[in-house]
This record gives structure tokens, sequence and C-alpha cells, in this order.
């Protein structure tokens, strides 16, 4: 099956804990993107990336970091900094190279602090 | 810099009746403009998009989208409504190949 990859569906953390949300395509594009999702504030950008080995802080980056090693994955550590991580994150990815190009998203992870 | 409005927080509509979810977009260069849908603990589908061309804008599931650009605004229309059309629509805009940026979401209820 092709197409965007996100794990774990439901993750906890506890105060002071960093926690890793993954995110893998098989789409192979070159573009993936991390965004937040809080009830009536619409999607925010939290960090994107357009080729291997490089990334931009989007919106609201504070407390959050993200690497890309591999075309294929884009994984976003939420680290203690981050003081309210409670939200539903959604991956996304596309193909760079063409203006208007179609974002497509995964089926999104729940981070609750406990 | 971009941006969206999605003026209506909640839109009601009775099933059969036709439908419209409201778009004004902000850009300084030609607009990318997208229709997205979410579903409860779900991803965004892409519903459809505007590059150039046709200003009336044919997408899944029977939806369309008129691009207005005097008026900038971007609707989303749908004939007839169905009970399983009930979700949450985000209009967002792209400039070149720079990430989206979304409106805020309209919840849209189709009542039997």
């Amino acid at each position: 099956d092709g197409g965007i990859t996100q794990s774990p569906k439901y993750l906890f953390r506890k105060e002071g804990q960093n926690v890793t949300l993954s995110c893998e395509q098989n789409l192979n594009h070159d573009a993936m993107y991390w965004y937040r999702q809080d009830p009536g504030q619409g999607l925010r950008l939290i960090y994107y990336s357009q080729i291997v080995n490089d990334f931009q802080k989007g919106d609201i980056a504070e407390g959050y970091s993200v690497s890309r090693e591999k075309k294929e994955s884009f994984p976003l550590t939420v680290t203690s900094a981050q003081k309210n991580p409670t939200a539903f994150y959604l991956c996304a990815s596309s193909n760079s190279r063409t203006s208007g190009n179609t974002i497509y998203f995964g089926e999104g992870s729940w981070l609750t602090v406990v | 810099a971009q941006s969206v409005a999605q003026p209506e927080d909640q839109v009601n509509v009775a099933e059969g009746n036709p439908l419209t979810v409201k778009c004004t977009y902000s850009v300084s260069g030609n607009p990318y403009l997208f229709w997205y849908v979410q579903y409860p603990n779900r991803g965004l589908q892409f519903l459809l998009k505007y590059i150039t061309g046709d200003n009336l804008v044919k997408g899944s599931y029977g939806f369309e989208a008129e691009f207005n650009k005097s008026q900038t605004s971007f609707h989303l229309k749908k004939p007839s409504a169905l009970v399983s059309d009930s979700a949450l629509y985000f209009c967002a805009v792209r400039d070149g190949t720079a990430p989206l940026v979304f409106g805020k979401g309209t919840r849209l209820s189709v009542i039997a």
C-alpha cells in the first residue's frame, strides 16, 4: 500500500519527557511536513523539509526537533521544552519540484500529557 | 504573506439541499488553492485544487469549487448534500512549492 504512515496513533507523555512521533512515506516524495492541530485553530506548521539532510522551521517550531536522514522518514521529537504538547499531529508529504503540487497527509497521531 | 479565512465555524444544511462552504484568501503571487476534508480522528483527505485555467474546479465525491479572482474567494460547493458529507472542511493556499497555509476549518453538518 502506498502512502504515509504515522505511528503510534496514541502516545502519552509524562512531564519532562521527550517523545518521538514517526512518519514514513513510500510515495517517493521530496518534501515532508509536520503540522499540529488544535481545536478551533486549524493546522499550524511545525517543521518542513524539502530535501534530505535539510529542514526549516515553521510557525511554531519552539519545543520541537526533527531530522531528515532518509528521504522516506521525517520523525518529530516533542521535547520537554514544549509546554503544551497535547494535540493531534499530522505528517504530510509532496513532490516539491512543481509549484502547486498536492500535499498528502497521514492519519495523524494523538499526543497527550499525563 | 499568504493567508486564508473561513468565515463560518459551522454550516448546517438539510440532506438533498445544495451546500456552500466559504473561503477567501490573500496571496502575493499566483494562488494555488486547495480544499481538504477531515473525518473524526483521521488525517486530511484531498478534495480538489485550483492551479490555473477553468474557474470551476471539480473534485472528489461530487464536490466542486469556484475560483473568483476579483473577490479573492474559493468557495466549496455541492449540488446535493449527503449525511455522509458531515465533516470538518479546510481551505488552504500554497505559494509555489512552500508549505500549505490553512484556514481554521468549517464544520459541516448535514441533517437528514
